[in-house]
């Protein structure tokens, strides 16, 4: 059983579009994020949200939205896609909200790819 | 947020252990000492984390300086599984304080 998934694999879409990903974690897990790794390779916190509860937001732009219908899943929702969003897109969980050596359990991936 | 230092690249012969070093000396006393890995083409990795003892556990060995300024992760046999980028990252004891990666080592292994 995969513990953090995320669909889909890959995206590629036009600029201005709307698209989301979705990530689910099965290991009941309160705490989960999203990162995103540009082209070189640099990987950045992009959101935290806490059982439910955002808690970490590190100066994304307000096109990326993201949404927590329950603790085991968060999405992650990007409107009006610009090149630079080119990027792959991490989703991670972990037992409680950082800190305290916490371990992060990160997902396969999302490659996205704005033409 | 504290800063640790690594080599951009280092290489390694199969089966040979392998010692990939990190800097931190701007740590506090309260931070974790955390590596994290990520093999080509998939998300990250926890490896090992510690505070102040040395640590072992079924990947890998974390051997921390006695002044907390300088770690090593030590993979005993190095496989060509290994090969991946290795992230040394200080984590907070404050709850709510995410990961902060730095570029990390580049580990080849050569059959």
């Amino acid at each position: 059983d995969t513990a953090v998934s995320q669909t889909p694999k890959y995206l590629v879409t036009q600029m201005g579009n709307d698209k989301s990903i979705k990530c689910e974690q099965n290991l009941g897990h309160d705490t989960m994020y999203w990162y995103k790794q540009d082209s070189k390779k640099f990987l950045k916190i992009m959101f935290s949200y806490n059982n439910k509860e955002l808690i970490i937001n590190e100066t994304v732009p307000n096109r990326f939205s993201p949404k927590s219908p329950d603790k085991a899943h968060l999405n992650l929702h990007i409107n009006s896609l610009e090149l630079g969003d080119s990027a792959v897109y991490f989703c991670a969980s972990s037992q409680y909200s950082g800190g305290l050596g916490d371990e992060q359990f990160f997902g396969p991936g999302t490659r996205l790819t704005v033409l | 947020d504290a800063k640790t230092t690594q080599p951009n690249s280092m290489e390694s012969n199969e089966e040979e252990p392998v010692h990939l070093p990190c800097n931190h000396s701007t740590i506090s006393g309260t931070d974790y000492i955390h590596w994290y890995r990520q093999l080509p083409s998939q998300g990250p990795e926890y490896v090992i984390h510690g505070l102040t003892s040395n640590v072992n556990n079924r990947m890998a060995s974390l051997a921390i300086a006695e002044d907390r300024k300088s770690s090593t992760l030590i993979l005993h046999r190095a496989t060509l599984r290994d090969a991946a980028v290795y992230y040394c990252i200080l984590t907070s004891s404050v709850r709510n304080t995410p990961l902060v990666f730095g570029k990390g080592t580049r580990l080849s292994v050569i059959a």
